[in-house]
């Protein structure tokens, strides 16, 4: 049992290049997350989804788009990263509707990216 | 909207001292709180929780009690170790739709041997 995985650990990038971030989950979650996480500024939501086939913004959406087209990966991309997203970035799932009262979010290892 | 305030930091303690690590939150009716904690390199991990008022979270020797009347949820041990060495970070959310954490901005806790 994995939990949550993250791809890749570490990337570097030129301002204006895109990528995509892959994250992995198996334990059935119905809720995943992205945050980034800055220096003094705790973590922030990105984007969330409820369910497969949705997504929602979160605080901070702007210059990303995200994808849930499998209930198990909840995509992460930057169109035209510049350097204000470097950062660490942190996906999550949970399942709070399981009936078992767990509302805990599970993380992942994290992605560090720089943009230069 | 809601929001999680955490003490300034970073806090600096020898081992076996006491910790609190104080936590207030600002939001509507009865969130569930947590206690995340991120150890270097690594992500967060769920350290405690608690989901209704009075209830007290507990975790490798860490306690915090949800406290409604005062909207706090501060953590505490009684003898701390270098491995507890971290960055800790309080949140809170709500189940069901509105299930997103709300953080505080962490804090960085060292134990010198």
């Amino acid at each position: 049992n994995a939990g949550v995985t993250q791809t890749p650990k570490f990337r570097v990038l030129k301002t204006g290049q895109s990528m995509t971030l892959l994250c992995a989950q198996d334990m059935n979650h119905e809720y995943m997350y992205w945050y980034r996480q800055d220096p003094g500024m705790g973590l922030r939501l990105i984007h969330y989804s409820v369910g497969e086939g949705t997504t929602a913004k979160g605080e901070v959406p702007d210059g990303y788009n995200v994808s849930r087209l499998k209930k198990q990966n909840f995509l992460l991309g930057l169109e035209s990263a510049a350097p204000s997203q470097t950062s660490v970035y942190f996906c999550a799932s949970s399942s709070p509707s399981s009936g078992s009262g767990d509302d805990t979010q599970y993380f992942g290892p994290g992605t560090r990216l720089t943009v230069l | 909207g809601n929001s999680v305030t955490q003490m300034e930091g970073p806090v600096t303690l020898s081992e076996e001292a006491f910790l609190t690590i104080n936590c207030t939150y600002t939001a509507t009716g009865y969130p569930s709180l947590f206690w995340y904690v991120q150890y270097p390199g690594e992500g967060l991990q769920l350290l405690l929780k608690a989901t209704k008022a009075d209830d007290k979270g507990s975790n490798k020797g860490f306690e915090a009690t949800y406290r409604k009347e005062t909207t706090s949820f501060h953590l505490e041990k009684g003898s701390v170790q270098v491995s507890d060495s971290a960055v800790y970070f309080c949140a809170l959310s709500y189940t069901g739709a509105n299930s997103k954490l709300t953080f505080g901005k962490g804090i960085t806790l060292s134990v010198r041997p």
